[in-house]
């Protein structure tokens, strides 16, 4: 069953525009997101997160959004840059609480993103 | 920056084979986890291991698997008789207190 769903298995931007990566989940016990960056052969690259008592989280380009009625969170990404081409994975948290003993991550299939110059 | 180290890169065995696969957490990490990335499929949880011990497992992490860390810096993934299913990147990640997990690069595992 997938708890963590990306429908978008790809998403083509013009360099200098908006990319907007979406991801929705099942599971109300999560209680955090993150977004992870992969190129291939590489491990994925933590990107940026957010807590389920909050709705946005900014750092840089990159915002998440969180929309805890919908079960929905989105990745912006402004001014989307050609470096920025890679696979973006959406993974969601249900530790029992902050910094608990699992903590283990539900992964998205991912949105290959690519940025065109 | 410290980051998760992860050896081989490649690894190819026969099936039935015993491998072993391993990493080095970051550093002043608490928590670690094995997962896996079948071709074409998404990343997976196998297991996670805290204080010396198995705190969680997946479905996937069955008797053919196990896990150690057997001094202050490596953690290992054993599967005891490979099956051709197994052929995936294997990574391990580390974390301390907080949730962010840190990815090593993987390890190809190929079974022939």
């Amino acid at each position: 069953d997938q708890q963590v769903k990306q429908n978008s298995p790809s998403l083509s931007v013009q360099e200098g525009r908006i990319s907007i990566l979406n991801c929705d989940y099942t599971n109300s016990m999560f209680d955090y997101f993150l977004w992870y960056k992969k190129y291939p052969a590489e491990g994925p690259t933590f990107l940026i997160s957010i807590s389920s008592i909050k709705d946005k989280n900014e750092d840089g380009r990159f915002t998440v959004f969180l929309n805890k009625s919908a079960k929905h969170l989105s990745l912006h990404i402004v001014p989307s840059q050609p470096g920025d081409s890679a696979v973006y994975f959406c993974a969601a948290s249900a530790g029992k609480n902050y910094g608990g003993s699992q903590g283990n991550l539900i992964f998205g299939k991912g949105t290959k993103l690519s940025v065109k110059p | 920056e410290p980051e998760v180290t992860q050896t081989p890169s490649h690894q190819v065995t026969q099936m039935g084979q015993e491998v072993i696969l391993r990493c080095v957490p970051i550093s002043n990490h608490l928590y670690f986890y094995w997962y896996r990335q079948i071709l074409g499929q998404k990343v997976e949880f196998l297991v996670s291991f805290y204080n010396n011990e198995i705190s969680e497992k997946s479905e996937i992490f069955d008797d053919q698997f196990s896990v150690e860390r057997p001094d202050g810096s490596n953690f290992t993934l054993k599967i005891r008789s490979t099956k051709l299913e197994d052929s995936a990147m294997y990574f391990c990640a580390s974390r301390d207190r907080g949730y962010e997990q840190y990815f090593g690069p993987g390890t190809r595992l190929t079974v022939t």
